[in-house]
């Protein structure tokens, strides 16, 4: 059981260029979460998944796209990388329940990610 | 959304308990209180939670105030494996089903 793995681990990306963050788990969970945490800061969501083919957005999704196509995988799309994308980038999985409330999230390792 | 307070930096004995406090004097009567934690850059991990009764698990204990406005998260026996900074969260009860994440406290563990 891997749980959360995210690929790759670093990149550094041009101005402009495209890159796809892998996000696999094999927990079954339904929600899956990716976030971004900027030096010295706390994590930040950028989109969420209830499940397959549902996707919203979190609190910074300006600049990325997702999709969720399987209960395992939720890759995150940056399309025209800039420098204020330099950050590293979590994702995460939970069961979710009705309630909202007791649901723990379990996180991959991060993909560091350099604009330059 | 600043929901709730943690100081920014403590230190602890190796051995000694951990007391790590958390101000959320605008907790909710159906909110939860989460405890995570990030070990050097790693993604963070899942420590405890509590609605109003006081909790134990294998990692730590978390004690809940009567008034339910603040918390304390209990390291019984700190490790320098224990460094890490240390998030106290109040969930929001919206439809994003998310953790809105501080800056935490940084505990240094110290030999």
């Amino acid at each position: 059981n891997a749980g959360v793995t995210q690929t790759p681990k670093f990149r550094i990306l041009k101005i402009g260029q495209s890159m796809t963050l892998q996000c696999t788990q094999d927990m079954n969970h339904n929600y899956m979460y990716w976030y971004r945490q900027d030096p010295g800061m706390g994590l930040k969501l950028i989109y969420y998944s209830v499940g397959a083919g549902i996707t919203d957005k979190g609190e910074v999704p300006n600049g990325y796209n997702v999709s969720r196509s399987t209960t395992e995988d939720f890759p995150l799309r940056l399309e025209l990388a800039a420098p204020s994308q330099t950050s590293v980038y979590f994702c995460a999985s939970s069961y979710g329940t009705s309630g909202w409330s007791v649901d723990t999230q379990y996180f991959g390792p991060g993909t560091r990610l350099t604009v330059l | 959304d600043a929901k709730t307070t943690q100081p920014p930096s403590m230190d602890c004995a190796e051995g000694r308990a951990a007391n790590l406090p958390c101000n959320h004097s605008t907790i909710s009567g159906n909110e939860y209180v989460y405890w995570y934690r990030q070990i050097h850059s790693q993604g963070p991990q899942y420590i405890i939670h509590g609605l109003k009764n006081n909790e134990t698990n294998e990692m730590a204990s978390l004690i809940i105030t009567e008034d339910r406005k603040s918390s304390t998260l209990i390291l019984p026996h700190a490790t320098l494996r224990d460094t890490a900074v240390y998030y106290c969260i109040v969930r929001v009860e919206t439809g994003a089903n998310n953790l809105f994440f501080g800056t935490g406290t940084r505990l240094t563990v110290i030999p």
